[in-house]
């Protein structure tokens, strides 16, 4: 699996937008990007995942550059409710039900009104 | 809706008493998965079941044990929970073969405390 790096934590005002950046040197060609968002006392939930370039969804932009060895997850203007711990993962799509995804530290988003 | 459920959302058990957590399913999705998350840290995996087989993490305590009697429940049994056991434990599903990408649903989690 491959590892990522990110910043252990960040502020934001409310209303900004919010990039979070992850390193992920060693991905393989099969890997797949995905993040969670962890709110305090709760369990982590799916934001989004890419490939590659850009993908978008109703919460969440994943900018995918073509090197793939970073991913930059873009939070449009967040509020105070987008506290939370925020992971990066990457890994296989897995067909077999034998390869886990596998948490690291993540990234806590601290937003300041 | 479906969702996954866990019960009880907090339990306290006393040191060396035994301890099971338990974890149930609407998805009917075909992996479960429990996890270890202690205080600011990421969630580790334990063990997960893929239908009825079983696969244990390779640093996974003998203390920590798990059933999946049907598709829908799952359980975690701490045979003699220490102190250091206290921690969340988060149950989550995912289906397998769907062509969907690993998307794991968690249940809110049981907080374990060790007196």
């Amino acid at each position: 699996l491959a590892k990522t790096t990110q910043p252990i934590s960040m502020d934001s005002y409310e209303g900004q937008e919010v990039n979070i950046t992850c390193s992920h040197n060693n991905i393989a060609t099969n890997d797949y990007i995905t993040w969670y968002q962890q709110f305090p006392s709760q369990g982590p939930r799916f934001i989004i995942q890419g490939y590659k370039t850009k993908v978008t969804n109703e919460v969440a932009s994943l900018f995918i550059p073509a090197d793939r060895k970073s991913s930059t997850l873009s939070l449009p203007r967040v509020s105070l409710s987008d506290t939370a711990v925020y992971y990066c993962l990457v890994g296989e799509v897995d067909y077999s039900g034998n390869t886990p995804l596998v948490f690291g530290k993540g990234t806590r988003l601290s937003v300041i009104a | 809706d479906a969702m996954v459920i866990q019960n009880p959302r907090y339990q306290v058990t006393q040191f060396g008493k035994p301890v099971t957590l338990s974890c149930s399913q609407t998805l009917n999705h075909n992996v479960m998965y429990w996890y270890q998350q202690k205080s600011s840290q990421a969630p580790k995996l334990l063990f997960h079941y893929y239908d009825k087989d079983f696969n244990n993490e390779a640093d996974t305590p003998d203390n920590f044990q798990s059933r999946r009697p049907n598709t829908s429940f799952c359980f975690l049994d701490i045979r003699s929970p220490g102190l250091g056991d206290a921690a969340m434990y988060l149950c989550a599903t995912s289906r397998v073969g769907s062509g969907a990408y690993n998307e794991q649903f968690f249940g809110p989690g049981t907080r374990l405390t060790v007196l």
